[in-house]
């Protein structure tokens, strides 16, 4: 099973529309986040978690909102879909050393494909 | 400026060459440096990082770091079609706690 498991892999949707993307991990990670790709765009930020009660705005906010339930889940909702909100997402998580400081390297999910028409 | 920008694709090198990836950073406060390699489809997968400036050997993959020149580089020896991907630089902010990615660079191995 995956460690980073995202669901739905794909999504329609029309305008206008509330979306929820979720994301739950089994790797025990305390930090999460959801990025947004768009063809030749590489990854952008949207927003992420240090743990349960930290959650950041990331470069591209505006338009989501996101959720951690609990260490293990981390869904993004879109409140009302737009058509250039189609994108490749991606859930993410990583394993912050803080006695170390040394690195953050991020473990991805498979992706949600959103459509947005 | 972007903060992270990576030489512009696509790249084709022909199997058993040397591909060369290059990226440069703005944020002289950056610590760490990473690749992640994504296939078609698929989600990016980490393959190298690297800390410290100078040369770091994993295999077929060596990445290159000099800070004072605010650049990092992925060589991919013996190139591969398998190698064939696009090849993302991420630059971690420890102020921030976050990663920058750049755009990516496309890697074709033409056997």
């Amino acid at each position: 099973d995956a460690d980073v498991t995202q669901t739905p892999r794909n999504r329609i949707t029309k305008t206008g529309k509330r979306i929820m993307l979720e994301c739950s991990q089994t790797k025990g990670h305390d930090r999460m986040y959801w990025y947004r790709q768009d063809p030749g765009l590489g990854l952008r930020l949207i927003y992420y978690s240090f743990d349960v009660k930290d959650i950041n705005k990331g470069e591209i906010s505006d338009g989501y909102s996101v959720s951690r339930q609990a260490q293990a889940k981390f869904s993004l909702s879109l409140e009302s879909a737009i058509p250039n909100q189609t994108a490749l997402y991606f859930c993410a998580t990583s394993d912050f050393h803080r006695d170390t400081r040394t690195n953050e390297k991020l473990f991805f999910g498979s992706g949600t494909q959103l459509s947005v028409l | 400026q972007k903060e992270v920008e990576q030489n512009s694709g696509p790249l084709s090198v022909p199997e058993g060459a040397i591909a060369s990836l290059n990226c440069t950073y703005s944020d002289r406060g950056s610590q760490s440096f990473f690749w992640y390699r994504q296939y078609s489809g698929k989600s990016p997968e980490l393959i190298m990082f690297i800390y410290s400036n100078g040369d770091k050997e994993d295999g077929r993959f060596t990445a290159q770091l000099n800070k004072a020149s605010q650049y990092v580089s992925l060589l991919i020896r013996d190139s591969q079609p398998s190698d064939s991907a696009t090849y993302l630089c991420a630059v971690w902010d420890p102020n921030a706690g976050k990663s920058t990615f750049g755009d990516g660079t496309t890697l074709t191995v033409k056997p």
